[in-house]
């Protein structure tokens, strides 16, 4: 049961478009949101987060939006830089409670120049 | 920034044969290790979670007599996959957590590939 879901398994931008990457959860008690990048052979690096009581964090390029109701949220890069091409993972927690990561599949970025 | 290690980077083994997986925190006092797996183009499942000095916690359908963990100081965890099959074969990453309490963020190592043949 995939509590948190990336529908897309990869995305191709050009260099200098917006990226936009998507992110859905079914768990209601979620209430802290992460977005995560990996390179190939590394471990995933956090980029940004957000509280549920937000909706909307931004930090330079990137900036992440978050639509309670719809249990959705997404993630936009502009303008995307080839250096952004990565494996991008959605995750969530509850906090206050076990505060495990649930992650999503992740979605494959590619920025071609 | 908090770095976190793993030893070694990929493994390759014999079916039967017991591995050793390390992961260290370098900069900082880890109260709380976590253990991923990963399968190809799958998510990140956790599997564990361990606290210094105490027993880890094993997720649902983990078995806890095959994946032995052990997080003897602030700095290191290890998971041992005992009797590894083939089907062990994955992406194991360790994340490191500082703090208690409220959500702190976690750490991630590089990961570590291993191969079961």
């Amino acid at each position: 049961d995939q509590q948190v879901k990336q529908n897309s398994p990869s995305l191709s931008v050009q260099e200098g478009r917006i990226s936009i990457l998507n992110c859905d959860y079914t768990n209601s008690m979620f209430d802290y949101f992460l977005w995560y990048k990996k390179y190939p052979a590394e471990g995933p690096t956090f980029l940004i987060s957000i509280s549920s009581i937000k909706d909307k964090n931004e930090d330079g390029r990137f900036t992440v939006f978050l639509n309670k109701s719809a249990k959705h949220l997404s993630l936009h890069i502009v303008p995307s830089q080839p250096g952004d091409s990565a494996v991008y993972f959605c995750a969530a927690l509850t906090q206050g409670g076990s505060e495990k990561l649930v992650f999503g599949k992740g979605t494959k970025l590619t920025v071609n120049p | 920034g908090a770095v976190v290690s793993q030893h070694p980077s990929r493994v390759i083994c014999k079916s039967g044969t017991s591995v050793k997986i390390e992961c260290r925190s370098l900069d900082f006092q880890a109260t709380t290790m976590f253990w991923y797996r990963q399968f190809p183009k799958q998510s990140l499942m956790l599997m564990a979670t361990s606290n210094e000095g105490s027993k880890a916690t094993y997720e649902q359908g983990v078995e806890k007599d095959k994946f032995l963990i052990n997080h003897a100081s602030l700095t290191l965890s290890t998971l041992t996959v005992t009797s590894a099959h083939p089907e062990d074969s994955s992406f194991y990453i360790c994340s490191a957590r500082q703090g208690l309490g409220s959500y702190n963020e976690q750490f991630f190592g590089p990961g570590t590939r291993l191969t079961v043949l």
